[in-house]
């Protein structure tokens, strides 16, 4: 059973709009929660993060926001770029072994210029 | 080094045959990740090492998966009488901390049996 989902395999957003990436979890043991970024035959690079503590963070044009009650996160790139064009993954790390990393299966991001 | 390196880049295996996949982590980093990634999914966590004891094995899939890192630095990650099954793309990272937080990823290298 996939502990972290992302339900849409693709996105596709106009250069400078904002893109949305969501991602969904199960396991309320989840504390720590990021964002990698890969592209083709490159591995995930990471992007940001987030504590379950918080509510949102924000790192220039990335922000993440946690909400913690519907086990739910996003990604807002504001304003997407072409470069940003990429596959995103969601990841939780476990409170019991936090040096793991669950992944999601990733949203392919295009932005069009 | 400067990243996480990964060799080879590519492995192309007959079905019954061992493989060997290297990885040399950032120098320093006491930590190393082992993760497998099938088409279209995300990276599946297999084990990790701090210095050179293996702490956790519990995602290899079976018992033709073993992982080594004998000196606390190289890795290798031998797959014994490869199957179709075990095609994939497999990730080294490295980390200075023993958290998920603060990963480098290797390139990875793509294992196809045939």
């Amino acid at each position: 059973d996939q502990q972290v989902k992302q339900n849409s395999p693709s996105l596709s957003v106009q250069e400078g709009r904002i893109s949305i990436l969501n991602c969904d979890y199960t396991n309320s043991m989840f504390d720590y929660f990021l964002w990698y970024k890969k592209y083709p035959a490159e591995g995930p690079t990471f992007l940001i993060s987030i504590s379950s503590i918080k509510d949102k963070n924000e790192d220039g044009r990335f922000t993440v926001f946690l909400n913690k009650s519907a086990k739910h996160l996003s990604l807002h790139i504001v304003p997407s770029q072409p470069g940003d064009s990429a596959v995103y993954f969601c990841a939780a790390s476990p409170m019991d072994s936090s040096y793991k990393l669950i992944f999601g299966s990733g949203t392919r991001l295009l932005v069009r210029p | 080094g400067a990243g996480v390196s990964q060799s080879p880049r590519y492995k192309v295996a007959k079905r019954g045959q061992d493989v060997a996949l290297r990885c040399d982590p950032i120098s320093g980093h006491v930590s190393l990740f082992w993760y497998q990634q099938a088409l279209g999914q995300g990276p599946e966590f297999l084990t990790y090492f701090q210095n050179e004891a293996q702490l956790d094995k519990s995602g290899l899939p079976s018992d033709r998966f073993f992982a080594e890192r004998p000196e606390g630095s190289v890795s290798t990650l031998k797959i014994q009488r490869t199957q179709q099954e075990d095609s994939a793309v497999y990730l080294c990272a490295s980390s200075l901390a023993q958290t998920g937080t603060g990963y480098t990823f290797g390139s990875g290298t793509r294992l196809t049996v045939v």
